[in-house]
């Protein structure tokens, strides 16, 4: 069974300093996706990042970048330079071959940016 | 390029109502999906469609809730009679048929109050 991980239920941060965000995954699929969504309070899901099981190199989308250490099974969002903007719930999914595509959610991290 | 559009934003019955959810993909996209987010949680999804078959509703309570996707672009979520445990957010998202990487593109959500 696939499972997502995230242990932090809410983060703080000060403006324009660097905040990890961690995540770690269950999976027996030789192949899989991982995603990070962000979540402002008005409620959609906004795509931020994508890293593939099989890339070398680990994925990056502006301030976005993300960990990606296979043999841990993590896959830790870093976000740089933070701004008061990125204060929302982050969410980590994955996504195999075996569960069909089908996307799973961790709990999600509220994140706090403070001024 | 128009987004997921879904309607209406807020609903609030009283249990053993019945309430439906319309939603809009992107013009194009044959893959639709329903997820319930409860407060605190990530999204789950409950059916997923390709064009107008079903592909997954694994996870869809089916004595109450029922899915369609008409003509294989919009889809209506009913749910009849309502719990109190379904009280939510439904969102809505889509995408084009694609691998391991395919970006899901989400609505703004309905806010289900059950009371």
């Amino acid at each position: 069974a696939q499972k997502i991980t995230q242990t932090q239920p809410g983060m703080f941060v000060q403006e324009k300093e660097a905040v990890t965000l961690d995540c770690t995954y269950d999976t027996s699929d030789p192949s899989y996706g991982l995603f990070w969504y962000k979540q402002p309070s008005s409620g959609e899901m906004i795509f931020l990042i994508y890293q593939g099981s099989y890339d070398q190199q680990n994925a990056t989308e502006g301030r976005y970048s993300l960990n990606f250490q296979k043999a841990r099974k993590s896959a830790n969002l870093v976000i740089s330079a933070s701004q008061l903007g990125d204060s929302a719930m982050y969410f980590c999914a994955m996504r195999g071959i075996t569960g069909g595509f089908k996307t799973i959610f961790g709990a999600g991290t509220r994140l706090f940016v403070k001024a | 390029e128009a987004g997921v559009a879904q309607s209406p934003r807020y609903k609030i019955i009283e249990k053993r109502q019945s309430v439906a959810f319309w939603c809009n993909p992107i013009s194009g996209h044959a893959t639709l999906y329903w997820y319930q987010q409860i407060l605190g949680q990530g999204p789950k999804l409950l059916i997923q469609f390709q064009n107008n078959g079903v592909v997954d509703d694994s996870q869809l309570p089916k004595d109450r809730f029922s899915a369609e996707r008409l003509k294989g672009v919009d889809s209506t979520l009913k749910i009849q009679p309502a719990k109190l445990e379904d009280s939510a957010v439904y969102l809505c998202a889509s995408s084009s048929q694609g691998d391991l990487s395919y970006e899901q593109y989400f609505g703004p959500g309905t806010r289900l109050t059950v009371t």
